[in-house]
């Protein structure tokens, strides 16, 4: 089975350009999660899609972020604009259990705004 | 707020030497999740933990959970050189939130 797969790997953008990033789930599974790790930090929660509606969006650091799921299937993650703060990795994550496997992780995408 | 302490952070030992990660955290829960993390790859799963008392094993690692306690342990036995990674433990924020709350991770160093 694919795993959870995140686009780009890498992206390095100036300061006040709009990055979007792209997650998708492991086929099948209803639940969709981003995360972030800033450099230093720990890795947190942004928001979590049940199919394509927001279940919890409390995570999100402010209104230059804005993500979807249109159709329930993919998800996208957009930056606009950027700010240096942005800088980090962002992890995507999906379920179909939570409670007994947990999730399931993308090798995230490592964003550098410069 | 639920808050989730790791230590070490960055943890070098020698090949065979056994050693324990410790997970504190401050808020009651009772499900605990271990996950491994190679460079520039994506967080493993480890270890689903989901009661107190809980303990489970795979290979040279070992997981355990006390509530009482709010502390989960991942021990490691005989190191070998693969086990050099990243660790992390997650919380979940409050029963059925679906939200985790991660250690800042536990960088192991292996060293033959």
């Amino acid at each position: 089975e694919a795993g959870v797969t995140q686009f780009p790997s890498h992206s390095v953008i100036e300061k006040g350009q709009t990055v979007t990033l792209r997650c998708d789930p492991i086929s099948g599974h209803d639940n969709l999660y981003w995360y972030r790790r800033v450099m230093g930090k720990e890795i947190k929660f942004l928001l979590h899609f049940v199919k394509e509606s927001k279940q919890d969006e409390s995570g999100m650091p402010n209104n230059r972020f804005l993500a979807e799921r249109t159709g329930g299937t993919y998800s996208t993650l957009k930056v606009q604009p950027a700010e240096l703060e942005d800088s980090g990795v962002y992890f995507c994550a999906s379920s179909q259990d939570f409670e007994i496997y947990g999730y399931t992780f993308g090798s995230g995408t490592r964003l550098t705004v410069v | 707020e639920l808050k989730v302490e790791q230590n070490p952070l960055f943890l070098s030992m020698q090949e065979g030497k056994n050693y324990t990660i410790y997970c504190n955290y401050s808020t009651t829960s009772d499900r605990l999740y271990w996950y491994r993390q190679d460079p520039g790859k994506s967080l493993e799963s480890l270890f689903v933990l989901l009661s107190n008392g809980a303990v489970k094993q795979e290979g040279r690692l070992m997981a355990s959970l006390d509530t009482k306690a709010r502390l989960s342990t991942l021990h490691i036995t005989a190191a070998v050189h693969d086990l050099s990674a990243t660790y992390f433990c997650a919380v979940e924020a409050q029963g059925g939130s679906e939200k985790l709350v991660f250690g800042k991770g536990t960088k192991l160093t292996v060293n033959p």
